[in-house]
């Protein structure tokens, strides 16, 4: 089974910053099966990127995925005021599905 | 426009039981392969099962095998959730959400409100 952690917890910026989010898996999984969720309070979770790097439809370009093998990471170029928020990192293999814990990127 | 919305959660006893549903619109149900996903109070996502388009294959986490069972009613638009034999550890809400094979593979692209399920005696 794989598992998924997720660094740092939190992650506390201020607007305008760069933000750098870590996934790493127990062992080494297919690109095309990773994928990143944003989800705000009270909220569903929105899927950001889809094979690790693939940005979902209406997703703003700031957002960016990149990464192979055990280690991937989301980035946000310039935080804006709606993307302080917990994002999950997702992996789908053999018809199961494992999260991450998530990282708060929460306001400095 | 795409839209989830489950219901049926609520307040149970445990090893009682409970049926979620979710009803779907806005896109082609029968087409899609379909998962339940829930979140702890704690605030984790677990993914608790998923059911191919046709209701042929269905899967699920080990925590809830032999206790859950996920079925579709493509005529219906519908996807459910049996709870059977529930445990204080299944409180959680959740989600009904789609999981598409081919335009985002492995993900879940939609997802309804969540309804609330606490398990309490």
């Amino acid at each position: 089974e794989i598992v998924l952690t997720q660094s740092p917890g939190t992650l506390s910026l201020s607007p305008g910053e760069r933000a750098t989010l870590s996934c790493r898996a127990s062992q080494s999984v297919r690109s095309t099966y990773l994928a990143w969720y944003q989800q705000k309070p009270g909220q569903a979770p929105r899927l950001l990127i889809y094979s690790a790097s693939n940005r979902a439809t209406g997703v703003p370009d700031r957002f960016s995925g990149s990464g192979s093998g055990t280690d991937f990471t989301l980035t946000i170029s310039r935080l804006e005021p709606e993307d302080f928020a917990v994002y999950y990192c997702q992996h789908y293999a053999n018809s199961l599905f494992t999260f991450g814990p998530g990282t708060q990127v929460d306001f400095k | 426009e795409v839209q989830l919305v489950e219901s049926g959660g609520g307040l149970v006893q445990p090893g009682g039981s409970l049926r979620l549903s979710c009803a779907a619109s806005g896109f082609l149900f029968r087409t899609y392969w379909m998962s339940w996903v829930r979140q702890t109070p704690g605030g984790g996502l677990e993914w608790v099962a998923n059911i191919k388009e046709d209701g042929s294959e269905k899967y699920y986490v080990d925590s809830v095998k032999g206790r859950f069972t996920i079925s579709r009613d493509n005529t219906k638009t519908s996807l459910y959730l049996q709870m059977n034999n529930v445990r204080v550890e299944d409180t959680a809400m959740y989600y009904c959400a789609r999981a598409p094979r081919l335009t985002t593979p492995g993900t879940f692209d939609c997802w309804g409100q969540g309804t609330l399920v606490t398990v309490s005696s």
